[in-house]
């Protein structure tokens, strides 16, 4: 079964800093997805990244898809309070396995703090 | 574009009682919808696949009789959860699947949170 792995789990961050979160999956994929979630709500939809070397840029977010290395990564840049939020990545392996649903990862939680 | 809502956001019922959560795509037909589940501080699980017309396709470990999943038109899919009991108080999310995407993007439902009694 497709493992999807995010490191760190958990991120405590200051204001104004870098970092970045990883997202590691175990099967040929070169389609990706990054989602915010806030506590009590629903997914929110932030990268769609459809091919290697992707990468997207929104705001301090950007997204970048290695599938050679099996491996997207979300950098954070100049970090404020309001993206404290969980993070998630999730695989679309459709055209490596065929399956018709997206893998989770198991989330990264971000606090930035003052 | 691309809405998905759920009723009701949340509900409360008593052990052994039944309950419907609806998953509705407003703007766009949906051949396929998804439901997760999700536990505090925990990422989603798949519990089952449904497609417009037929039966639902279910992960392993997911009881079929419990968990009665409906997909009669292409924008409306619905969960029942029968005879529900405490170990079912969860957040419940569905997403769907636009019809003619090239590509699986999901569009998510704001959830439903089922607090059993």
């Amino acid at each position: 079964e497709l493992k999807v792995e995010q490191n760190p789990l958990f991120l405590s961050m200051q204001e104004g800093k870098n970092y970045t979160i990883y997202c590691n999956y175990s099967t040929t994929s070169d389609r990706l997805y990054w989602y915010r979630q806030d506590p009590g709500k629903s997914l929110e939809s932030l990268f769609v990244l459809l091919s290697n070397g992707a990468v997207k840029q929104e705001g301090r977010l950007m997204a970048s898809l290695d599938t050679k290395a099996r491996l997207s990564t979300l950098h954070i840049t100049a970090a404020v309070h309001d993206l404290s939020a969980t993070y998630f990545c999730a695989v679309d392996p459709i055209f490596a396995t065929g399956a018709n649903n997206l893998f989770f990862g198991t989330g990264t939680r971000l606090t930035v703090i003052p | 574009g691309a809405v998905v809502s759920q009723h009701p956001s949340w509900v409360i019922c008593k052990s052994g009682t039944s309950v419907k959560i609806e998953c509705r795509s407003l703007d766009f037909q949906a051949t396929t919808m998804f439901w997760y589940r999700q536990f505090p501080k925990q990422s989603l699980m798949l519990m089952a696949t449904s497609n417009e017309g037929s039966k639902a396709t279910y992960e392993q470990g997911v009881e079929k009789d419990k968990f009665l999943i409906n997909h009669a038109s292409l924008t409306l899919s619905t969960l029942t959860v029968t005879s529900a009991h405490p170990e079912d108080s969860s957040f419940y999310i569905c997403s769907a699947r636009r019809a003619g995407g090239f590509y699986n993007e999901q569009f998510f439902g704001p959830g439903t949170r089922l607090t059993v009694l």
